[in-house]
């Protein structure tokens, strides 16, 4: 079974400074998907970014960009410019390719945003 | 256009009620997913659905039961309800395989 770790329960950072936020992934698969989700306090869970393990660019979005490192299997997420609005809990996901395309989440990082 | 819409939002149960939690898509889905979120552990599986009629166990399916009568719904039944079942439902769904997952709103249920 698929296991995802993210080893930091909460982070801060300055507005307009950098932060990343650090997952780490088991798995015995050659081909997934990963993902980062955002959760503010209105429980919505955002899609921020998502990689495909066959590529090895690695995905940006704006002010989001992912560290994929599939040998190491870790995927990080730089968050650049940060604003107040990115405070939220940021769930790391993985997502097998096998039947029921189940998404497996890490415990969760807290991110707060100091002004 | 309603996306994915949980019923209720919030609720108290009693130990050893039992309720159903309402999952509706009108997104024509084919794949539907219940979801619990307890803290310091993320969003753990409970039940699956890959079509009408099919459903799966995920990671944490004791204590629960599903069904998938129509497409667009998907209920998560508690029979017993325990103290060890608070917690915030997410329900999801998507069109199929390799496509991204909408997730709902969330229930927060509390077992007392």
């Amino acid at each position: 079974a698929q296991t995802v770790t993210q080893s930091q329960p909460e982070m801060s950072v300055q507005e307009a400074e950098t932060v990343t936020l650090s997952c780490t992934y088991d798995t015995s698969e050659s081909d997934y998907y990963l993902f980062w989700y955002k959760q503010p306090p209105s429980r919505q869970m955002i899609l921020v970014i998502r990689q495909e393990a066959y590529k090895q660019q690695n995905a940006t979005e704006n002010r989001f960009s992912v560290n994929f490192q599939k040998a190491a299997k870790s995927f990080s997420l730089k968050i650049s410019d940060s604003q107040l609005g990115d405070a939220a809990m940021y769930f790391c996901a993985y997502r097998s390719v096998q039947y029921g395309n189940k998404l497996v989440f890490g415990a969760g990082t807290i991110l707060r945003v100091k002004s | 256009n309603a996306g994915v819409t949980q019923t209720p939002k919030f609720r108290v149960l009693k130990t050893g009620q039992s309720m159903t939690l309402l999952c509706a898509q009108d997104m024509n889905h084919e794949y539907m997913y219940w979801y619990r979120q307890d803290p310091g552990m993320g969003l753990r599986l409970i039940h699956y659905s890959v079509g009408e009629g099919t459903t799966a166990k995920g990671e944490v399916p004791d204590g629960y039961n599903v069904s998938r009568l129509k497409k667009q719904n998907f209920l998560l039944g508690l029979e017993s309800a325990a103290p060890s079942q608070t917690s915030v439902y997410f329900c999801a769904s998507k069109p199929g395989m390799n496509t991204e997952a909408f997730f709902g709103q969330g229930t927060r249920l509390t077992v007392v």
